[in-house]
C-alpha cells in the first residue's frame, strides 16, 4: 500500500530565517505530487504541484519555491520566511482522475 | 475559474440522526467526485468518491450525485459525537487538467 510521510510535525522559526519542508511517497511510481496551505479557519490553498521529476508549477507567486529531486520526494523551500507563511502545510498525492492523499502537515509558526 | 461551494456551517445535528452535507461545483464536464473529513489541526482524511455513474454507499456514509444541478451530497447516518468535524468537497477536473478543487469545508457538530 501507498504511505505520504511529511516532516516536521511542528516548526517554529524567526522572520527572514530559511526553511526546508520534506515530503515523501512510497509504494507507488510516478505519482502527481502538490503542496498546499492551510490558513487558520480556511480552505486549501495549492501552491504547487508536480508531474515528474524537476517539473514543478506554481499557482501563487510568494517567496516560496518547491524542488522535486526524485520520484517520490517533494520539497518546498524558502530563502526568507515572512510572517504571512504562516501555516498549515500539506503535502498530498495522487493519479490522474483518482482521490488526493494528505500527509500528516506540518505546522508552521513564523515569530 | 472551477468553483466548488459548501455551507461553511456548522451544522448541528443531534447523536443518532442523519446529516447531510452538500456541495455544488461549476464545472460540468467533471467526473469525479471526493469527501474529505478533517478534524480540528489534523489533514485531510479520504472518505468517500464516486464517479458520475452513480451513488455509492460505504458503511454508515452515502455520497450521492445530482448531475442536472451540479451537486453532490454526503448523507451520515446514525451521527456519532466522534464525527464532528469538517468535510470537504472536492471535485475532480474535466479536460487536461488533472487538479481537483476543493470546497473551504462544512463544519458539522453531533451533539450527544
Amino acid at each position: 500500500s501507498q504511505t505520504i510521510h511529511q516532516w516536521p510535525a511542528t516548526l517554529v522559526q524567526p522572520v527572514g530565517s530559511p526553511l526546508s519542508l520534506e515530503c515523501t511517497v512510497e509504494g507507488t511510481s510516478n505519482p502527481n505530487l502538490y503542496w498546499y496551505r492551510q490558513a487558520a479557519g480556511r480552505g486549501l490553498q495549492l501552491l504547487f504541484y508536480s508531474v515528474g521529476i524537476g517539473q514543478i508549477s506554481s499557482e501563487v507567486p510568494q517567496n516560496l519555491s518547491a524542488s522535486r529531486p526524485q520520484d517520490r520526494q517533494f520539497i518546498l523551500s524558502s530563502k526568507k520566511l515572512l510572517l504571512s507563511d504562516s501555516g498549515f502545510y500539506l503535502c498530498a498525492w495522487n493519479r490522474v482522475n483518482q482521490p488526493q492523499h494528505f500527509g500528516d502537515g506540518t505546522r508552521l509558526s513564523i515569530l | 475559474q472551477k468553483e466548488v461551494e459548501q455551507n461553511s456551517g456548522p451544522l448541528s445535528v443531534p447523536e443518532g440522526a442523519i446529516a447531510s452535507l452538500n456541495c455544488t461545483y461549476s464545472d460540468r464536464g467533471s467526473q469525479s467526485f471526493f469527501w474529505y473529513r478533517q478534524y480540528s489541526g489534523k489533514s485531510p482524511e479520504l472518505i468517500m468518491f464516486i464517479y458520475s455513474n452513480g451513488d455509492k454507499e460505504d458503511g454508515r456514509f452515502t455520497a450521492q450525485l445530482n448531475k442536472a444541478s451540479q451537486y453532490v451530497s454526503l448523507l451520515i447516518r446514525d451521527s456519532q459525537p466522534s464525527d464532528s468535524a469538517t468535510y470537504l468537497c472536492a471535485v475532480g477536473p474535466s479536460g487536461g487538467s488533472y487538479i481537483p478543487t476543493f470546497g473551504r469545508g462544512t463544519s458539522l457538530i453531533v451533539h450527544p
